[in-house]
């Protein structure tokens, strides 16, 4: 049973040039979660979303940043012109409807030159 | 709004001792919390929960944690370390949402070194 998948592991880009950061939840989860973790910080919140719905996206940027979780297809955050300071790891984490337990991807670090 | 507390940035101990890892909260109602575990390069590994219940809750690897209501914490313990425990710890409170832990509030982590 695979876990929570997350590709590119590692993903370089020059500053004003999209990020996209892909995320299939475990298989049975309809929910899925995405963390920032800054260098020598914790994890922060920013967006939770069940199929084809943004449900809380109050930790999200204003400008730049999107998420979406089609019907079909794998979670995706979506960085446009990114800049050095969204360097960062950025993790997923799915749960199953009506559990309390989010499992977590192994993350997609993100180098911005 | 809900925060999360771990005073100790870096812990350092001799493999086959104890180990305690503090953490407090700040939430509004009966917090659901939880411990991870992050070894180097890698994604979050959940060692135990709270959600309500018996206060001490048992987790994998040997891990206990302790819920005070009275001092917000929710302290998490090992009475025998071993070298592969190295790895940086995380305490975390769920914003519940619709009655479901939805939204993770994490501490800024402790970083465990085990020396031989």
């Amino acid at each position: 049973n695979a876990g929570v998948m997350q590709n590119p592991r590692h993903l370089v880009r020059r500053r004003g040039q999209e990020a996209r950061l892909r995320c299939s939840p475990m298989k049975g989860h309809s929910h899925v979660y995405w963390y920032r973790q800054l260098p020598e910080e914790g994890l922060k919140f920013m967006v939770y979303l069940q199929k084809e719905n943004i449900i809380d996206e109050s930790g999200m940027p204003k400008e730049r940043f999107s998420a979406e979780f089609p019907k079909e297809g794998p979670s995706i955050l979506r960085i446009q012109q990114v800049v050095r300071g969204d360097s960062a790891a950025y993790f997923c984490a799915s749960s199953r409807s009506g559990s309390n337990i989010q499992y977590f991807g192994a993350g997609t670090r993100l180098s911005v030159l | 709004a809900q925060s999360v507390t771990q005073p100790d940035i870096h812990i350092t101990v001799s493999e086959g001792a104890s180990l305690e890892l503090r953490c407090n909260y700040s939430y509004g109602a009966t917090p659901y919390l939880f411990w991870y575990v992050q070894s180097p390069g890698q994604g979050l590994q959940l060692l135990l929960k709270y959600f309500s219940g018996d206060t001490l809750v048992q987790g994998i690897k040997g891990f206990e944690a302790e819920f005070k209501r009275s001092q917000s914490s929710f302290n998490l313990r090992k009475p025998s370390v071993h070298w592969s425990d190295a790895a940086e710890y995380f305490c975390a409170v769920g914003l519940i949402s619709s009655g479901y832990a939805r939204q993770l509030t994490f501490g800024s982590g402790t970083q465990l070194t085990v020396l031989p």
